[in-house]
């Protein structure tokens, strides 16, 4: 099983829609979790970290937590063609290192 | 955020040549900083961590003689691909820890074609 395991893409949504991404760790200890936005040929972008149970809203972004479900999500409201991009799930591993899944790519159709 | 810059940004080299990238801290004084490698189309792996001062923690599979690491300085850690080979070929990015609770800040990442 994989440390930090992401749905699958490409996804693919029309412009002003919810996108939604998923995320799902192996490590039950784990405390801290962030998305990344990374573009084509750039590197990642801190975009949410999350600590606590429930929602955590910062612009069109909304990050929810369930320690329970080892699950993390990652909502984008009204998208737009600038978010097309690959979003990386991360979290933190029993030390101070972080565990990235493969990401999912986000292609927001105008 | 912590502000990290890289440098090349891109370099092509020959076959058995050595590389130098340094990766800088602009903002903080990073006592840690970490390497990652990026093949196309695959997420981040985890190369090593470089402490300031001491030797650097390679994770499993990576070759320490190889991507040889150095932080002398808060603010600078480079990393050097020995004897490159097209293998070697990838997007290299370093990054720092914030003073957030584990978060990470990337630099712009160095592309490397090893021909």
């Amino acid at each position: 099983q994989k440390e930090v395991e992401q749905n699958s893409g490409p996804l693919s949504v029309p412009e002003g829609a919810i996108a939604s991404l998923n995320c799902t760790y192996s490590d039950r200890g784990s405390q801290s979790f962030f998305w990344y936005r990374q573009y084509s040929g750039k590197s990642p972008e801190l975009i949410m970290s999350i600590y606590s149970n429930g929602d955590k809203e910062d612009g069109r972004f909304t990050a929810q937590l369930n320690k329970a479900s080892q699950y993390v999500s990652l909502l984008i409201r009204d998208s737009q063609p600038s978010d097309s991009a690959t979003y990386l799930c991360a979290v933190n591993r029993n030390d101070y290192k972080l565990s990235f899944g493969a990401g999912t790519t986000v292609t927001v159709r105008a | 955020g912590a502000v990290v810059s890289q440098h090349p940004s891109r370099v092509i080299c020959k076959s058995g040549t050595s590389v130098k990238i340094e990766c800088r801290s602009l903002d903080f004084q990073a006592t840690t900083m970490f390497w990652y490698r990026q093949f196309p189309k695959q997420s981040l792996m985890l190369m090593a961590t470089s402490n300031e001062g001491s030797k650097a923690t390679y994770e499993q599979g990576v070759e320490k003689d190889k991507f040889l690491i150095n932080h002398a300085s808060l603010t600078l850690s480079t990393l050097t691909v020995t004897s490159a080979h097209p293998e070697d070929s990838s997007f290299y990015i370093c990054s720092e820890r914030g003073t957030g609770q584990y978060e990470q800040f990337f630099g712009p990442g160095t592309r490397l074609t090893v021909l």
